[in-house]
């Protein structure tokens, strides 16, 4: 049972640089999903994917951020110009479609430098 | 806007001891709630999940209940293992909008050998 994986697990990086995030989602689930959690704090919501559509985007997905998921499988998370404040933990999830539940990656923790 | 908070923060007990962790949410039009286990520098681990029409569900020594109208869940662990030691998040899937969760801070549980 493959469940969901996030590439790199770790990434120390200055300010100002870019970087980018891979997600795998379980293969048969058609929604993914990307969330960042800061310590101390549960899971915020970013954005979400059925299939290729990047469907909604929060508020908090300033315009350094942007996702793709150009196939409908896996998906990217990009953070242009990196400040401290993106410090945190980013976790990717995924599942069957609406409704249905969410199953979690490990995530990738983001350290700016 | 939905917010989810999580009582207590922290909870330290004996081992075998069985324990209640309370959780509450202000908008009552979900359409599920979710229970997940994070251990320290890791993703979440999915418990449960509960359907607005569901009142409760188990899994082994777990049980989530869901009072909807009131705007409550509660999870029951019984007979607690220095295993369960984690951090427990609720999440509400709100009806309308964004497929995001919407998460508590989280309740940080110690079960003491």
């Amino acid at each position: 049972d493959t469940g969901v994986s996030q590439d790199p697990r770790h990434k120390i990086t200055k300010r100002g640089q870019n970087v980018t995030f891979r997600c795998d989602p379980i293969s048969e689930h058609n929604r993914l999903y990307w969330y960042r959690q800061t310590l101390g704090q549960g899971p915020e919501f970013l954005t979400y994917f059925q299939n290729e559509a990047q469907l909604e985007k929060s508020r908090l997905l300033s315009d350094r951020f942007s996702a793709e998921r150009p196939k409908g499988s896996f998906s990217t998370l990009e953070i242009q110009r990196t400040e401290q404040g993106d410090s945190a933990m980013y976790l990717c999830a995924s599942s069957h479609g609406s409704g249905y539940e969410q199953y979690f990656g490990p995530g990738t923790r983001l350290t700016v430098t | 806007k939905q917010e989810v908070t999580q009582i207590p923060a922290a909870l330290s007990v004996p081992e075998g001891e069985n324990l209640v962790l309370n959780c509450s949410f202000t908008d009552s039009a979900i359409y599920n709630l979710q229970w997940f286990r994070q251990d320290p520098g890791k993703g979440l681990t999915s418990l449960l999940l509960i359907q607005s029409s569901q009142r409760e569900q188990t899994s082994g020594r777990l049980n989530a209940s869901l009072d909807k109208s009131s705007g409550r869940s509660t999870l029951y662990i019984a007979a607690s293992q220095p295993g369960d030691s984690a951090t427990y998040l609720c999440a509400v899937r709100p009806k309308g909008g964004a497929d995001g969760l919407t998460f508590g801070k989280g309740t940080h549980l110690i079960i003491q050998p």
